[in-house]
């Protein structure tokens, strides 16, 4: 069946950087674009960026601009979201999703940071 | 700018029907909107995409008792012959050129 399955549980330390991986397996035809959200706890899901799969084109928010790049792996399949110079508020659970309308989710990857 | 309103919390009796609410920023009142359901430290689940004129998409086992409706800028999920597992938060979730934008959610309590 079609899911997006994520890299596990990361630990990092403040102004280091983080890389979370998801890797798409089950769709038959080429999914166009994958997200990127984070979700604090009790928070509402909050969009980072995107990726077109096919040109590898890709689009941040604003807030992340600075510090975020996601890239693909069309070999395996795989998207990556790297983050760099983490601080504590970036401490969050990151989920990848496909399409516009997040038609399927990834399961979620915990990044804590603390020092 | 691009804004969805979500009610903080609803809450409805165990086997009735309870129908929720996302308003577009009314400049946006034509855009598609997609509804997500989330159980507490579960990830989001997709469950449908809802055009403007009422029609959607459901996803991937998405049951009957879940549907969609519009009218202008708002965006409506029905939840009918409500269970116990239907309780969770849920997010409306809309798209523009280069951005994606949520909404602040709905806690539903089943009681």
């Amino acid at each position: 069946q079609k899911q997006l399955v994520q890299s596990g549980p990361e630990v990092k330390k403040p102004g280091t950087s983080v890389k979370v991986s998801c890797k798409a397996s089950g769709f038959t035809f080429s999914i166009s674009s994958i997200h990127w959200v984070r979700q604090a706890r009790g928070q509402r899901p909050e969009w980072i960026g995107w990726i077109v799969v096919g040109s590898g084109s890709t689009n941040y928010a604003q807030k992340f601009q600075e510090r975020v790049t996601i890239t693909r792996d069309m070999s395996t399949a795989t998207i990556y979201m790297e983050l760099s110079s983490v601080r504590s508020e970036d401490t969050a659970v990151y989920y990848c999703a496909a399409e516009n309308s997040f038609d399927y989710w990834g399961q979620g990857t915990l990044v804590t940071v603390s020092s | 700018q691009l804004v969805l309103t979500q009610s903080p919390s609803a809450s409805a009796s165990l086997g009735a029907s309870v129908k929720l609410t996302c308003i577009l920023s009314s400049e946006h009142s034509s855009y598609s909107i997609a509804w997500h359901q989330q159980h507490p430290d579960k990830g989001p689940r997709h469950l449908m995409k809802l055009n403007n004129d009422g029609s959607h998409i459901k996803g991937d086992g998405v049951p009957d008792r879940f549907s969609g409706s519009s009218s202008g800028a708002e965006r409506y999920l029905t939840i009918s012959s409500l269970q116990s597992e239907d309780e969770a938060d849920y997010y409306c979730q809309t798209w523009g050129t280069g951005l994606q934008v949520f909404g602040g959610g709905t806690k539903l309590t089943v009681l």
